[in-house]
């Protein structure tokens, strides 16, 4: 099977501060991974994905990094805004099945 | 929300009635999820659906029904409704196992 879990359920940052947001999984047969963004009252939005043949992805203002050695996944919020405030989660994808795992999520709180 | 809806987005019912929740997608995906998001359990696969009349059972299927007559349509059904359903329904949409799910904006379902 596969768990996800993530370092901690809290992070609090400093707007213009870059935010690092972390994710390990257990199954070393994971190939696809993803960040979602969600807002209070609304449905998870996807942020970035990763594949497994890959280490390093960047969109705007986020870098998705992937290390399988030791199986693990961090966000990188670059120039945190108070927009950014939100629960984030992983999800894994392994080819055994069709489905994701998602993480638990960590708060992301932005200060002014 | 990526072309989908959820309907009704609130429902209050009483234990032992019927409940039938709607997910419409315009996006003409083939893949079609429903999960249930929980305080300390994160997002939770139900059932999904991998085409037409193709459905399968996810992670908490238990207590809950699935049917897709149409490509557009995903419904969820709890026959019996318990106080334990009480939570949060999302559906999600792909165009493959290993892509990405873009969610709905969600149910809540409370049951009293």
């Amino acid at each position: 099977g596969e768990s996800v879990g993530l370092h901690l359920p809290t992070l609090s940052v400093q707007e213009g501060d870059n935010s690092i947001i972390n994710c390990a999984y257990s199954n070393s047969a994971s190939d696809y991974f993803i960040w979602y963004k969600q807002e209070s009252g609304k449905g998870p939005q996807f942020i970035i994905d990763i594949r497994s043949n890959m280490d390093k992805r960047q969109g705007q203002r986020v870098t998705v990094l992937l290390n399988k050695t030791v199986k693990h996944l961090s966000l990188q919020i670059a120039a945190t805004q108070p927009g950014d405030s939100a629960v984030y989660f992983c999800a894994v994808h392994n080819n055994a099945g069709n489905m994701l795992t998602f993480g638990g999520g960590t708060r992301l709180m932005v200060k002014p | 929300d990526a072309g989908i809806t959820q309907s009704p987005r609130h429902k209050v019912t009483e234990t032992g009635t019927p409940v039938t929740l709607r997910c419409h997608q315009t996006e003409n995906h083939r893949y079609m999820y429903w999960y249930r998001q929980d305080p300390g359990h994160g997002l939770r696969l139900i059932h999904y659906s991998y085409g037409v009349k193709d459905t399968d059972k996810g992670e908490v299927s238990d207590g809950y029904s699935v049917s897709r007559s149409k490509t557009e349509d995903f419904l969820l059904t709890l026959e019996s409704a318990t106080s334990s359903q009480t939570s949060v329904y999302f559906c999600a949409i792909s165009t493959g196992p290993s892509y990405e799910q873009y969610f709905g904006p969600g149910t809540r379902l409370t049951v009293t």
